[in-house]
């Protein structure tokens, strides 16, 4: 099956620092890609959508200035949280879809942000 | 309202026992259905993909849909302990590319 990637996998980092973080397709071209975010024990939540080359689409009350998403090629998409602050901490997980004839989206394993 | 609706748990049975996840939506717009499983620390896996009314099979995984009750289930036959995980619901209404709506899920202890 399809596989993604996220790195890092666990991060933590201090409070106003930024932190990016990688999505990779690696065995197949991502037209389309979906961030989400996971509280303990919570759903996940789709904070945005991005097409390659083009903006992300955000959420309702989810911050582009905050979460910034690039989508630079068929096989990467990466969120940058910006000024992380400890209610940014929480588990980040994106997906991936092929392009014509795909019908799943795939996810990668998650990344673990805590921020202190 | 939320747009998906489902029973956190926990949920605990002994091996062989089976298992019944639920959710309900509440528009009717929603058209495309999935079950998840999700492992501590891991992302989603698809386990069932469905789009109309009724009943679809895959090994001891069994999903079903009533859309004029916007009630869809997994069940899990024979379950085993290997099936301990949260199990998500996720709808949408442009299929299984587009955006996700997930419901809260619910955890699955399998006990030998």
């Amino acid at each position: 099956g399809a596989v993604v990637s996220q790195h890092p996998s666990w991060v933590i980092c201090k409070s106003g620092t930024s932190v990016k973080i990688e999505c990779r397709s690696l065995d197949f071209q991502a037209t389309t890609m979906f961030w989400y975010r996971q509280f303990p024990k919570q759903s996940l939540m789709l904070m945005a959508t991005s097409n390659e080359g083009s903006k992300a689409t955000y959420e309702q009350g989810v911050e582009k200035d905050k979460f910034l998403i690039n989508h630079a090629s068929l096989t990467l998409s990466t969120l940058t949280v910006t000024s992380a602050h400890p209610e940014d901490s929480s588990f980040y997980i994106c997906s991936a879809t092929p392009g014509q004839g795909g019908n799943e989206q795939f996810f990668g394993p998650g990344t673990r942000l805590t921020v202190l | 309202q939320k747009e998906v609706e489902q029973d956190p748990g926990p949920l605990s049975v002994p091996e062989g026992a089976i298992v019944s996840l639920n959710c309900t939506y509440s528009n009717s717009a929603f058209q495309y259905f999935m079950w998840y499983r999700q492992y501590s620390r891991k992302g989603p896996e698809l386990l069932m993909y469905t789009y109309s009314s009724g009943n679809k099979e895959d090994g001891r995984f069994t999903a079903q849909v009533d859309k004029s009750s916007k009630y869809i289930s997994l069940f899990i036959r024979d379950s085993q302990p290997s099936d301990s995980a949260t199990y998500l619901c996720a709808i949408s209404a442009s299929g299984n590319t587009g955006k996700l709506i997930f419901g809260q899920g619910t955890t699955l202890q399998v006990k030998p």
